[in-house]
């Protein structure tokens, strides 16, 4: 079956710009994941959502991020203002449920550079 | 907090001999722990998993991995290396945040490299 995908592949954005990444997780699952993957601070969790559940935003580097999820399924991310330090490979993932024993599935992640 | 260790940044091993990645973990209450497997412009691949039973878990491609909770380490294993398993491997432990979320916490990551 299809797995989560993620677009755009790649963004190259100016600083001070906005950004949306979006991400289409499989389909019955009901947790879905944000995370980042840049070179000095290696994969780290930026958000979570549980069906329609309010989001845990305890990973977000800052107010400039936000995320929404739509019917609980299709989630975007938000950038404002971007940064430098933002350029990074931001991965979504999904599982079943948010239950600890349920494994993660990743899509191939957005690559974002910011100039 | 939780954290997960990958004391190597690369590894080396000659084809058809066995391999090791290590992980360590610090966790408080049980321990669920994860290997996924990133391939070079590739989305990370889910491996294995332990979340209890069995200390010996196995996975995809012929892997498994060892639990061991006396010395907190959940190390990578295959028997014989193939050089299509070179990639950069990460060790992940289930992270149980505020309000019951569940992130991944991931350690650096180890460049495994299988020479012919």
């Amino acid at each position: 079956g299809a797995g989560v995908s993620q677009s755009p592949s790649n963004k190259v954005t100016e600083k001070g710009k906005d950004v949306e990444l979006r991400c289409d997780p499989i389909s019955g699952h009901t947790a879905l994941y944000w995370y980042r993957q840049s070179l000095g601070q290696g994969l780290e969790f930026l958000i979570y959502f549980q069906g329609n559940s309010a989001p845990d935003k305890s990973g977000l580097p800052s107010d400039r991020f936000s995320a929404e999820r739509t019917g609980g399924s299709v989630s975007t991310l938000t950038i404002q203002r971007t940064q430098q330090e933002d350029s990074a490979v931001y991965l979504c993932a999904s599982s079943r449920t948010s239950e600890s024993s349920y494994e993660q599935y990743f899509g191939p992640g957005t690559r974002l550079t910011v100039t | 907090a939780q954290s997960v260790a990958q004391p190597e940044d690369q590894v080396n091993v000659a084809e058809g001999n066995p391999l090791t990645v290590k992980c360590t973990y610090s966790v408080s209450g049980n321990p669920y722990l994860f290997w996924y497997v990133q391939y070079p412009n590739r989305g990370l691949q889910f491996l294995l998993k332990y979340i209890t039973g069995d200390n010996l878990v196995k996975g995809s491609y012929g892997f498994e991995a060892e639990f061991n909770k006396s010395q907190t380490s959940f190390h990578l294993k295959k028997p014989s290396a193939l050089v299509s398993d070179s990639a950069l491997y990460f060790c992940a432990v289930r992270d149980r945040r505020g309000g019951g979320a569940d992130g991944l916490t991931f350690g650096k990551g180890t460049h495994l490299i299988i020479q012919p």
